[in-house]
């Protein structure tokens, strides 16, 4: 069965670093997701990219986030100056177009750590 | 967008059918109910979906009463590998993100 892989699953950056998230979608879906989950706190949606372009965006993906599909395969998340408070599990997600479904496809994560 | 209740916690032993009931009474026309699992340190995974009336797959079975304002995950014969953080979502329109709730912590135990 087709899956969503991230890679690292986990980094170490410190403070005020730039991280980059690598995310590879299901070949076939359209829709691309990032969320993050804080330790012991829920999931929270972060940025939804359509059509090489953000379709909506939560108010924790500030000027410090980007996001970018670079190719055909990638879709990638960019934190330019990393904070303490940006330590959490970061997950990408994906969906087709061509279904009336709200199953979103989650990648394993990555898990981010910020000195 | 609709805001959903449920419980924190529930527990349950193996073998037993488990019913989770998710309020969610501001839930508009065009809104579907979605339930997702996370197991700790992986992202979280899809369940099952409904409009009205039952749904079944070969997980769980989903029960909404004719004013949607309610519905009900049933997992039956649970076992241990069923521990995990259950999720009750509405989400409307194509391409939606989803917002998660606190979701209900299942613990099945032998």
């Amino acid at each position: 069965e087709p899956e969503v892989t991230q890679t690292p699953s986990h980094q170490v950056t410190q403070m005020g670093q730039e991280v980059i998230l690598r995310c590879v979608p299901i070949s076939n879906h359209l829709y691309f997701y990032w969320y993050r989950q804080i330790l012991g706190q829920k999931v929270e949606f972060l940025v939804s990219f359509y059509n090489n372009e953000i379709s909506e965006k939560s108010e924790i993906f500030d000027d410090q986030f980007s996001v970018e599909r670079p190719d055909g395969s990638n879709f990638t998340l960019k934190i330019r100056s990393t904070k303490l408070e940006d330590s959490a599990m970061y997950f990408c997600a994906s969906r087709p177009r061509d279904r009336i479904t709200y199953e979103q496809y989650f990648g394993p994560g990555t898990r981010l750590t910020v000195t | 967008l609709a805001k959903t209740t449920q419980p924190i916690s529930m527990d349950s032993y193996e073998g037993q059918e488990v019913n989770i009931t998710c309020s969610h009474n501001n839930i508009a026309t065009n809104d579907y109910i979605t339930w997702y699992q996370q197991f700790p340190s992986q992202g979280p995974r899809f369940i099952i979906q409904g409009y009205k009336t039952k749904v079944t797959n070969e997980v769980a079975s989903l029960f909404i009463p004719a004013d949607r304002k309610s519905s009900t995950l049933s997992l039956p014969r649970v076992s241990l590998s069923d521990t995990a953080v259950y999720y009750c979502l509405v989400a409307g329109g194509a391409g939606t993100a989803l917002i998660f709730g606190k979701g209900t912590t299942l613990s099945v135990s032998s």
